[in-house]
């Protein structure tokens, strides 16, 4: 069973502080995609990676596929009270079964204006 | 998360009874995903759906749960004779074709209360 550590569980920061939250695996991945989720709300997706060591940025957000293609990270610029919620990370299994997701447990980030 | 609708959002039903959530995907996605979401764990992995066929059912219980997605209609996740344990979030998500580099849409979820 492929499994998906997030951390830190729970992240309370000041508006305008950096900040990173991680996702660890011992499995190799497919692909590793990242979701924001909002209470009552379904996961909306923030960005896909594929290529191990793969660097993509979304405005003040940047994520990074490790080269082993079995851990990222989520960095946060100047993080803003809009970027408050629970991120998700979510790892497409290796081989013919790419299409299911494994999730982590979660970051609930919570940023003070 | 417009695009992948679910209905209804709130289900109550009573033990022994009968659920059924539906999920329409996003316009032009022809492979349909269930995931269930339990208090404080993450969201699991429960059947893959094409239009007509179960591509793969491997996390779904063997009893009392089934899944169609019918060449006409949304996707349907029916449980049978539901028990307190059935009490979840569930997800349908949905992409457009199956791969790697094919991210997976979310709908916002059917919340299932059995009393």
């Amino acid at each position: 069973t492929q499994l998906l550590e997030q951390s830190p569980q729970f992240l309370s920061i000041q508006e305008g502080e950096n900040l990173t939250v991680y996702c660890n695996s011992s499995s190799v991945f497919s692909s590793l995609q990242w979701y924001r989720q909002e209470p009552g709300e379904g996961p909306v997706l923030l960005v896909t990676v594929v290529t191990g060591g793969e660097v993509k940025k979304l405005k003040r957000l940047t994520f990074q596929f490790g080269d082993a293609r079995k851990d990222s990270s989520l960095h946060i610029t100047a993080a803003q009270p809009g970027d408050t919620g629970l991120y998700l990370c979510a790892g497409g299994a290796s081989g013919g079964s790419n299409y299911k997701l494994t999730f982590g447990k979660g970051t609930l980030l919570t940023v003070n204006p | 998360n417009a695009g992948v609708m679910q209905n209804p959002r709130h289900l109550v039903r009573r033990r022994g009874q009968e659920a059924r959530l539906r999920c329409s995907p996003m316009k032009g996605h022809s492979h349909v995903y269930w995931y269930r979401q339990l208090p404080e764990e993450g969201l699991k992995f429960m059947v893959y759906l094409q239009k007509e066929n179960i591509i793969d059912e491997s996390g779904m219980p063997k009893e009392r749960f089934s899944a169609e997605f019918p060449k006409e209609g949304p996707s349907i996740l029916r449980i049978q004779q539901v028990v307190r344990g059935d009490s979840a979030a569930y997800f349908c998500a949905s992409s457009p074709q199956q791969g790697p580099n094919q991210p997976q849409h979310f709908g916002d979820g059917t919340r299932l209360s059995i009393l």
